[in-house]
């Protein structure tokens, strides 16, 4: 699986969008981008994921670029709730070896009031 | 629907002995994964299993290892354990494939 890199942490003011980008230069063309968020003493939970269009859901938005090298996932109106790390994984999705996730150290995202 | 759960959530043993963590999967889902996570740091892939078999495994000795019984509820077993076994260790299930569903996971301390 391609490797991800993303900033170590970022914060945001509660209502604002919050931004966090994913560099995955290295991907392949059958590789989806996914985000997961793990907040404190919880298991990872996912968000969204995407191939090369751009995904909304009711919990976030992913923009991919067009050589898919990078992505942002956007939380439109963060809260302190939101307050968690965000991983970036890229994998291919319903792979007949059912391949595992790799996470990095992700982003850990401080939301503040 | 129950999502995935995991027991106990909490253990605490000693070097040398032996530990068995459970899992029940989501409802539907036939495939259960187990991760590590060493504080500070993401989870790390320990291994997989569907049909009852180990599919795939991480970097991670042979004491490690698990089971996966008919009804896709798993078990993890860690023999003679160390120190550096201690971890919040996770169980995430999934159908054919797709997205991962984690449970809160085991907090195992090795004293």
């Amino acid at each position: 699986d391609a490797k991800t890199t993303q900033p170590t942490s970022m914060d945001c003011a509660e209502g604002r969008a919050a931004n966090l980008p994913c560099n995955h230069s290295t991907i392949s063309g059958n590789e989806y981008v996914y985000w997961y968020r793990q907040i404190h003493s919880q298991g990872p939970q996912y968000i969204i994921h995407g191939l090369k269009n751009n995904e909304t859901n009711e919990m976030a938005s992913l923009i991919i670029t067009e050589d898919r090298k990078s992505s942002t996932l956007i939380l439109p109106h963060a809260t302190l709730r939101d307050t968690a790390v965000y991983y970036c994984i890229v994998r291919v999705e319903g792979d007949t070896g059912r391949r595992a996730l790799t996470f990095g150290s992700g982003t850990r995202l401080q939301v503040q009031p | 629907d129950a999502g995935v759960t995991q027991s106990p959530t909490h253990l605490i043993k000693t070097r040398g002995q032996q530990v068995t963590l459970r899992c029940s999967p989501k409802s539907g889902h036939d495939t259960v994964s187990w991760y590590q996570q060493a504080l500070g740091q993401g989870p790390q892939f320990i291994f997989q299993y569907y049909e009852e078999e180990e599919r795939q495994r991480g970097n991670f000795p042979d004491r490690f290892s698990g089971h996966q019984f008919p009804n896709y509820s798993s078990e993890l077993n860690v023999n003679a354990l160390l120190l550096g076994d201690s971890a919040l260790y996770l169980c995430a299930s999934s159908l054919l494939g797709g997205k991962l569903f984690f449970g809160s996971g085991t907090q195992l301390s090795v004293l």
